[in-house]
């Protein structure tokens, strides 16, 4: 039992590059989402999903696509990176409810040149 | 504006000794509290989570307590230990989804043997 399993761990990319982070989970969580992590900030969502076929905004959606397709997958798609996309994205599942942990995984660290 | 206050930032104990962490919330509606643990380099591990009839709550030799009417919380490590070193975070629910849950900036805990 995975749990949460992001890909690639680290990543480095150039200013206008695309690139795909990817979110798989063997838990059968309805729950999807994404957040990145900066330095002195806390964590801050920017997509989200309930359910496959379902996506939302979170608090920073600007410049990232998201679309699940599947319960098990969410991929996060930065159409073209810029320098303020250097972060490390995690990704966290829960079952549906409210009062449910957050599963995240290890986290993937994207740097934007 | 709805707001989670961590504090200390840091925090440096020896292995063995107890410590209290503070967490001060302004987030209205409230639906639940939560308490995480990050081991640098992973992503966040849920310790706890708590609603508004809740005011204590252990994991362990984690114990976390909630203070609804004065929209505060703290989290007591007991006999500590050189794996506690990691980062605190609390997050409050705003009510009803997910998707609405606000991230203090954490405490960072150092255990000195």
């Amino acid at each position: 039992n995975a749990g949460v399993t992001q890909t690639p761990k680290f990543q480095v990319l150039k200013t206008g590059q695309s690139m795909t982070l990817q979110c798989a989970q063997d838990m059968n969580h309805e729950y999807m989402s994404w957040y990145r992590q900066d330095p002195g900030m806390g964590l801050r969502l920017i997509h989200y999903s309930v359910g496959a076929g379902i996506t939302d905004q979170g608090e920073v959606p600007n410049g990232y696509n998201v679309s699940r397709s599947t319960t098990e997958d969410f991929p996060l798609r930065l159409l073209s990176a810029a320098p303020s996309q250097t972060s490390v994205y995690f990704c966290a599942t829960a079952r549906s409810g409210y009062n449910s942990p957050l599963h995240f995984g290890n986290g993937t660290r994207l740097t934007v040149t | 504006k709805n707001q989670v206050e961590q504090s200390p930032q840091s925090l440096i104990i020896l292995e063995g000794k107890n410590c209290t962490l503070q967490c001060n919330y302004t987030v209205s509606p409230f639906s639940n509290l939560r308490w995480y643990k990050q081991d640098t380099g992973r992503g966040p591990v849920s310790l706890t989570i708590m609603t508004f009839s809740e005011n204590t709550k252990s994991n362990g030799r984690y114990t976390a307590t909630l203070d609804a009417d004065t929209k505060q919380s703290s989290l007591h490590i007991t006999a500590s230990q050189l794996s506690d070193s990691a980062s605190y975070i609390c997050v409050v629910s705003e009510g009803g989804s997910q998707g609405n849950l606000i991230f203090g900036k954490g405490t960072k805990l150092s255990v000195k043997p």
